[in-house]
């Protein structure tokens, strides 16, 4: 079966920007969608089908995909971005997670 | 806005059927277009998909629930429902609904905490 692979983790000082990969065979030709979930709350769409944000998400969210890896880039980081980030592609019918990258911004 | 609420037990004992419902507000099911998904998160893990309907009644389900699954939906009601037989500890987890639109599940629901437990 497909499976998404996510670092864990991956810290940012507040003001620079961060990057949250995940890779898949061939991901490059799938719409990667990526969602934030803060603690206790569900999560929300952040990125889909690649590069597009869904009203209200800032511009300083965004994504790019290429050949085994997808990436959540997020500029100008703030305490507030501080999340779990999961990936998320269509598979032979079925929807596929990656495991989640826990952003620290310190 | 469409929205989305979960509602169901919150304490399910081992062996038994858990049974939750996803009701949608704002919109209708049976205007089609969408995928409404059901998908769950153990505590401090991640997010695990379950399985989506179609309006029409059409299912499919993660090949290692499916045998355990089951999905309906009540247009007339505008309501979702999951129910799955033979829970374990392991099916202890929060459990959501969500919309696919275009792929990606731009509306979820809070979420449901359910515990299995004697």
């Amino acid at each position: 079966s497909y499976e998404l692979t996510q670092p864990l983790s991956v810290s940012v000082a507040p003001g620079q920007t961060a990057s949250v990969t995940c890779g898949g065979k061939n991901i490059g030709g799938k719409n990667v969608h990526w969602y934030q979930q803060k603690p206790g709350q569900a999560p929300v769409l952040v990125i889909y089908r690649g590069n597009n944000r869904p009203s209200g998400i800032p511009e300083r969210f965004s994504g790019s995909n290429s050949e085994n890896t997808a990436t959540l880039t997020i500029s100008r980081a703030r305490a507030g971005d501080e999340a779990d980030y999961y990936c998320q592609v269509w598979d032979s019918n079925s929807v596929i997670f990656g495991g989640g990258t826990k952003l620290t911004v310190l | 806005q469409v929205q989305l609420q979960e509602s169901g037990p919150g304490l399910v004992k081992p062996s038994q059927t858990l049974s939750l419902t996803c009701t949608v507000s704002g919109g209708s099911i049976s205007s089609g277009g969408y995928y409404w998904n059901w998908i769950r998160q153990n505590p401090g893990k991640g997010l695990e998909w379950i399985g989506y309907i179609y309006h029409t009644g059409s299912t499919y389900s993660d090949p290692s629930l499916n045998s355990r699954v089951a999905m309906s939906v009540d247009t007339s009601k505008n309501q979702l429902s999951l129910k799955l037989n033979s829970v374990t500890a392991a099916d202890t987890a929060v459990y959501y609904c969500a919309r696919v639109n275009s792929g990606a599940m731009d509306i979820w629901g809070q979420g449901t905490m359910v515990t299995v437990s004697s």
